[in-house]
This record gives structure tokens, sequence and C-alpha cells, in this order.
């Protein structure tokens, strides 16, 4: 079974500053897909961006980016240029290509909270 | 906005109590999801539904039980619950059999057992 873990339960980040939430995971499969997904206070989660894994390009959405490290098994969210909306929890998740029982499921994190200080 | 909603938003309930949580989503997917998440937990997964037939259930406990009528509508109904059950229960949707597609989450129903 796959496993994702964010190791950061809170993270802060000063307005217009750089941040960067770990992620790591835990599969013995070569394909799959990544995403972040942002829950604001108001609690609709959102996708921030995904990554596939047999892309070695990171993906970048804006000021969002990815470092994805396939051999480390890491898949971690950079956000430049922070600014007091991205204040949320981010959940890192796994999604199998897989057949079977687990299609489509998506495997979650524990979450990280990102708060930004003006 | 995402295109699902979900009622009610909040909801508190006693442990005889029964009632349901609704799910709709406007986005014409034909996949449906419940999560439950729980404080310091990750998101669990507890049912999908394809097509409307009911393609997992993560061992979740006989006191909740889904009913998917329709490709855009799903219930959660809850009954005798317990209060380890109180958490924020989410509903997302997809097109089925697109892999790489996103889910589309609900805003939730914040619940808690009495």
């Amino acid at each position: 079974a796959q496993t994702v873990t964010q190791s950061q339960p809170e993270m802060s980040v000063q307005e217009a500053e750089t941040v960067t939430l770990s992620c790591t995971y835990d599969t013995s499969e070569s394909d799959y897909y990544l995403f972040w997904y942002k829950q604001p206070p108001s609690r609709q989660m959102i996708l921030v961006i995904r990554q596939e894994a047999y892309k070695q390009q990171n993906a970048t959405e804006n000021r969002f980016s990815v470092n994805f490290q396939k051999a480390a098994k890491s898949f971690s969210l950079k956000i430049s240029d922070s600014q007091l909306g991205d204040a949320a929890m981010y959940f890192c998740a796994y999604r199998s290509t897989a057949g079977g029982t687990s299609y489509g499921k998506l495997t979650f994190g524990q979450g990280t909270i990102l708060t930004v200080h003006p | 906005e995402t295109g699902v909603t979900q009622t009610p938003r909040h909801l508190v309930m006693g442990m005889t109590n029964k009632k349901s949580l609704k799910c709709e989503q406007h986005l014409g997917h034909n996949a449906m999801y419940w999560y439950k998440q729980s404080a310091k937990k990750p998101l669990e997964l507890m049912f999908v539904y394809n097509f409307k037939e009911q393609t997992e259930n993560n061992s979740v406990p006989s006191r909740f039980s889904p009913e998917c009528p329709n490709s855009s509508h799903l219930f959660l109904h809850l009954h005798t619950l317990q209060p380890e059950d109180s958490a924020l229960y989410l509903c997302a949707s997809s097109r089925s059999g697109q892999i790489k597609g996103e889910q589309f989450f609900g805003p939730g129903t914040r619940l808690t057992v009495l």
C-alpha cells in the first residue's frame, strides 16, 4: 500500500517570500500521479498542481512549482512571492495508475498548515 | 465555487439519531467519493462510486451507509454514531476513467456526535 508523509505540521512565511513544503511517499509502482491540494479556512479543497511520474520535468503553475525527485520519492511544493491568500492547509496526495480497487484512489498526507505573515 | 455542494454544512447529532449527509455535483462527473477528515490525520477515503456503482468500501463501519441514486447525487446515511465519528466529511467527484483528472471537492459537513 502507498503511504504519503508530510513531516511539517505547520510552516510560516513572510508575505512576498518563498516557502517550500515537503512531501515524501512510498510506493512500489513506477507510474503514478502526485498532487498538491490547498484547503483554505473555508474548507473547500482545490487542486494546486499535478505531477505525472513519467515526466521528468517539474510541474509549474504560476507561483507554484514542485521539486519532483522520483528516486528519492520526494515531492516538495515551492510557493514563490507568497500572498496572504496562500494561507491554508496543504495536502500532498498520491494517485495510483494501477487497475482494480486501487484505480483512481487518492492517498493523502497529514497536511501542512501554512501561515502567511504580512 | 467548484461545482460540488454539500448539505448541511454543520450537523450535531446524538448517538441514537439517524441523519443523512447530501452531496451534489454539477460538473457532469460520474465518479463520487466520501472522505473523512479528522484533526491531525490524513484524509481517509470511505467510499467510491463509479457510474452509481460502489467500487470501494474502505472498511467503513456499517453505521455509515452510502447511497448513490444517480451520478450527480451521493448520500451518506448515519445511524448510531460514536463520538469518535465527529469529523469533517468531504464529498468529491471526478470523471471516471480519467486517471490524471483531478477530484473536485465540496466544502464539507462538520459533524459533531454528542
